[in-house]
């Protein structure tokens, strides 16, 4: 199994509410990464975790709230967002060690619209 | 910080051999990858150099040259599936993959 799985694939939410985007791997991948994407441009760093514990937060703001309840599991919780945080989200895991293969897999995504 | 600098679009031929090339400035490196993204697709992974010289996958190979900080990807019989965005990544100091700006491949027939 080298999937990454994101639910929701589509996700609309107002701007008042309370919602999470979910991945799970099952590759035994001790990273998990959160990267946001907007239309043409890069994937943008948001947050690592490692062995389930946040490495990395690259200043997001606090209206994102990643959670990792265990190694397979990542989540992100989102409230009180704005319509420019409209974008695809994409979860990726890989290997957490110093060998060759760092192969990040991403998972399909979820394309979330604020209105 | 980290940049990495790649060339915005490339148009290749069916057949055709295309080099994308990416620069890059990191603190702490591990290695340089690449992902292909189709339009509304995932990134997946094709290829990393962690070490100088040419690996090679199939249709494409990949090159790194730590000294100059550079590397390419080489594309070989191009074919119409091709058409999509390259990107260049590097895992750096803090062991989180950044990527270079893409670059927009497209293949005609």
């Amino acid at each position: 199994d080298t999937e990454v799985t994101q639910t929701p694939k589509h996700l609309v939410m107002g701007m008042t509410n309370k919602k999470s985007l979910k991945c799970e791997q099952h590759m035994g991948h001790r990273a998990m990464y959160w990267y946001k994407q907007k239309a043409k441009k890069p994937p943008e760093l948001m947050f690592v975790y490692s062995y389930e514990k946040l490495s990395i937060n690259e200043s997001v703001p606090s209206r994102f709230s990643p959670e990792c309840p265990n190694s397979s599991l990542l989540n992100l919780h989102l409230h009180a967002l704005q319509p420019e945080d409209s974008a695809l989200y994409l979860c990726a895991s890989s290997q957490r060690d110093r060998g060759r293969n760092t192969e990040a897999f991403f998972g399909q995504g979820t394309r979330l619209t604020v209105v | 910080g980290q940049s990495l600098e790649q060339p915005s679009e490339v148009t290749a031929v069916e057949g055709a051999i295309v080099q994308i090339n990416c620069t890059y400035q990191t603190s702490g490196f591990y290695g340089l990858s690449w992902y292909q993204q189709h339009d509304g697709g995932a990134p997946t992974f094709l290829s990393y150099n962690a070490l100088d010289g040419l690996e090679e996958t199939g249709r494409f190979s990949s090159f790194l040259s730590r000294s100059d900080s550079y590397g390419y990807l080489l594309l070989q019989e191009l074919q119409m599936k091709d058409s999509a965005s390259y990107f260049c990544a590097v895992m750096e100091g803090r062991r989180a993959l950044t990527f270079g700006s893409g670059t927009r491949l497209q293949v005609q027939p």
